[in-house]
């Protein structure tokens, strides 16, 4: 089945300690993107991808970091320097293009701890 | 910044109710909203993407208007049954860059049986 998938569900990490999060897509998507969700507050944009070897940054980006090496796969580093990294992250993939609103495709989500 | 803003935050409804909700937006500078069902412990999904002002969609029991002059779209649902309990999320890109989604909070939506 095509999809989206993200590993692991949950996640818990000491704090000072970089964790990256699996986004890997069988969609044939060009777009890629990384949202965070935090109690009470919409998905917030964090890093967002059109093409392999290229990404731009969202809204919230300082504290992590991401790579797009292949099309299929969007990791995401939450660094030491992410001032509160404890929420559920969701990552999504679309056709996109620069003309049209194309739906996206939302992967389970990481609940990740930083404590 | 383009900020979305759903009402209410959460909604409870006896089976067979209708109900509606409201998603509202900047409408300046639109381009297109989006609305997702997303149930507990499962994705996120697609319902619809509308990008006319008029625009209706329907799917099922489910349909949605959208109002771009006055930056407001209602999502409807006739006869609720307790698989639609969701929290529905409504979005708009930024008509300069439409990778940039902006979400609303999300309607909790609970259909009590």
């Amino acid at each position: 089945d095509g999809g989206i998938t993200q590993s692991p569900k949950y996640l818990f990490r000491k704090e000072g300690q970089n964790v990256t999060l699996s986004c890997e897509q069988n969609l044939n998507h060009d777009a890629m993107y990384w949202y965070r969700q935090d109690p009470g507050q919409g998905l917030r944009l964090i890093y967002y991808s059109q093409i392999v070897n290229d990404f731009q940054k969202g809204d919230i980006a300082e504290g992590y970091s991401v790579s797009r090496e292949k099309k299929e796969s969007f990791p995401l580093t939450v660094t030491s320097a992410q001032k509160n990294p404890t929420a559920f992250y969701l990552c999504a993939s679309s056709p996109a293009g620069t003309k049209s609103s194309y739906e996206q495709y939302f992967g389970p989500g990481t609940r990740l701890t930083v404590t | 910044i383009l900020n979305v803003e759903q009402s209410p935050q959460s909604l409870h409804v006896q089976e067979g109710d209708s109900t509606n909700f409201t998603c509202s937006f900047p409408s300046s500078n639109f381009y297109a909203l989006h609305w997702y069902r997303w149930e507990t412990a499962k994705s996120p999904e697609a319902l619809f993407v509308m990008t006319l002002n008029g625009d209706e969609k329907k799917k099922g029991r489910i349909s949605a208007t959208l109002n771009t002059k006055e930056g407001y779209s209602y999502l409807y649902i006739k006869g609720s049954q307790p698989e639609d309990s969701a929290t529905y999320l409504c979005a708009s890109p930024s008509r300069w860059n439409n990778n940039d989604m902006r979400f609303g909070a999300g309607t909790r939506l609970t259909v009590k049986p």
